[in-house]
Order: structure tokens, then sequence, then C-alpha cells
């Protein structure tokens, strides 16, 4: 089956604790991005990659890593949580051809917690 | 205002009525897409239209591109209570240094009653 999987899907840290939110597409896309889901604001982009070893800035970069040494997966790192990174988090992917970008495909979410 | 904002902010309709969404933007793009999403979960695409089309049609969703207004709209036909969910459009810049960007819209929360 076709998906994007995101784990861990629930985590609670406390500030400053670095962490990982690993992100992995099993259909061969050249594009994965990371998203922040907050109330009020939609969904803002983090990074997103076209292609291995291929990475760029979203709008809200800001204290957030990314990797994208295989093509498959998408890690989405925190060296150092705060409580402001409190958030609904999505990976996507999706293929990336001469018309541009087609459609993303989501993973399920992870609901971070920073206390 | 953001890149991709839609309008309006909530719709409450009855079923079997039409809803219509509103989305603009700023700068130009590729490609513009609408994604739907139920309460909390992923995002489920729903229809993409590149800049150079005017209108798509998939099933009881249509949807317009103005490129020169700047806008697109989605007509959901013939609602019912499970096109309950969050709407969201999100386009897709032309090319130059953000090309990749993908900017979503804050969203349009439908409610439909049956």
């Amino acid at each position: 089956e076709a998906q994007v999987t995101q784990n861990p899907r629930y985590l609670i840290t406390v500030t400053g604790k670095k962490l990982t939110v690993t992100c992995s597409q099993n259909m061969n896309h050249e594009y994965m991005s990371w998203y922040r889901q907050d109330p009020g604001l939609g969904l803002r982009q983090i990074y997103y990659s076209m292609n291995v070893e291929v990475t760029d800035k979203g709008d809200v970069p800001e204290g957030y890593k990314v990797s994208r040494k295989e093509k498959r997966n998408f890690p989405l790192i925190l060296e150092s949580p705060s409580p402001n990174q409190t958030s609904l988090y999505f990976c996507a992917s999706s293929l990336s051809g001469r018309q541009g970008l087609y459609e993303q495909y989501f993973g399920p979410g992870t609901r971070l917690t920073v206390t | 205002s953001q890149q991709g904002e839609e309008d309006p902010q909530a719709l409450s309709i009855q079923e079997g009525e039409n809803a219509t969404m509103n989305c603009s933007y700023k700068t130009s793009i590729n490609n513009l897409q609408w994604y739907r999403q139920n309460s909390g979960r992923g995002l489920v695409h729903l229809i993409l239209i590149r800049s150079n089309e005017r209108e798509k049609h998939s099933g009881r969703l249509r949807v317009t591109l103005d490129t020169s207004k700047k806008s697109s709209s989605l007509l959901i036909t013939a609602s019912r209570a499970a096109d309950t969910a969050s709407y969201f459009c999100a386009t897709l810049n032309a090319g130059g240094t953000s090309y990749g960007k993908l900017t979503f819209g804050q969203g349009t929360i439908l409610t439909v009653h049956p």
C-alpha cells in the first residue's frame, strides 16, 4: 500500500531534550516536506527536499533541522525543543517532474507537546 | 495577508446545497492544489490545477483558476454530511529560488447539516 508513515504519532517531551520525528514513504517520490499545523494558522511549511541531499527552508525553519540521505526518508530533528514548537506535524511527499510537483501524499501526523 | 488565503473561514449549509470556497494568492504559481482534512487527520488531495488551466472537474468537485485575479474557487455540488471537513488550498511557487515551496492557506471549515 502506498503510504507515508510518521513516528512517533504522539510525543510529550521536555524543553531542551533533542528529538527526531521520522518520515518514510514507499512511493519513490522525489519531493518530501514537513509542515506544522497550529490553530488559526493553517499549515506552514518547515523544510522541503526536492531530492536526495537537496533541502531548502520553508516559511518557519527556525529551531528545526532536516536531512535527506535516502530517497525514502526525511527525518525532522528538533535539537533543543521549546514550548512554542508544540504543534501537529505532518510529513508529505510527491512526485516531481517537468511540469512541477504533483499532488502531496500526507502522513497521519505527529502530535508533539513540549513542556 | 498570506499567500493562499481562503474565504470564507467557515461555511455552514444543508445537505444537498452547493458549497463554494475561494482562495486568493499573491505570487506567480506553477499550480494550485485543494486538500481536505477531517478533524486533525492527514490531508487528502482533491484536485490539482496548473497555471495554464482554467477549470477542472472531479466527481462533485469543480475547481476554477483565474491567474489574472490570482484566485481560485472550489465548488462542491449536492453536498453531503460526509463532506464536513476543513478545506485548504495550496500554491506552488512558479520558480526561481523558492521553487518547491508550497504555501497553504488557513482553510475553510465546512459543516454540512443532514
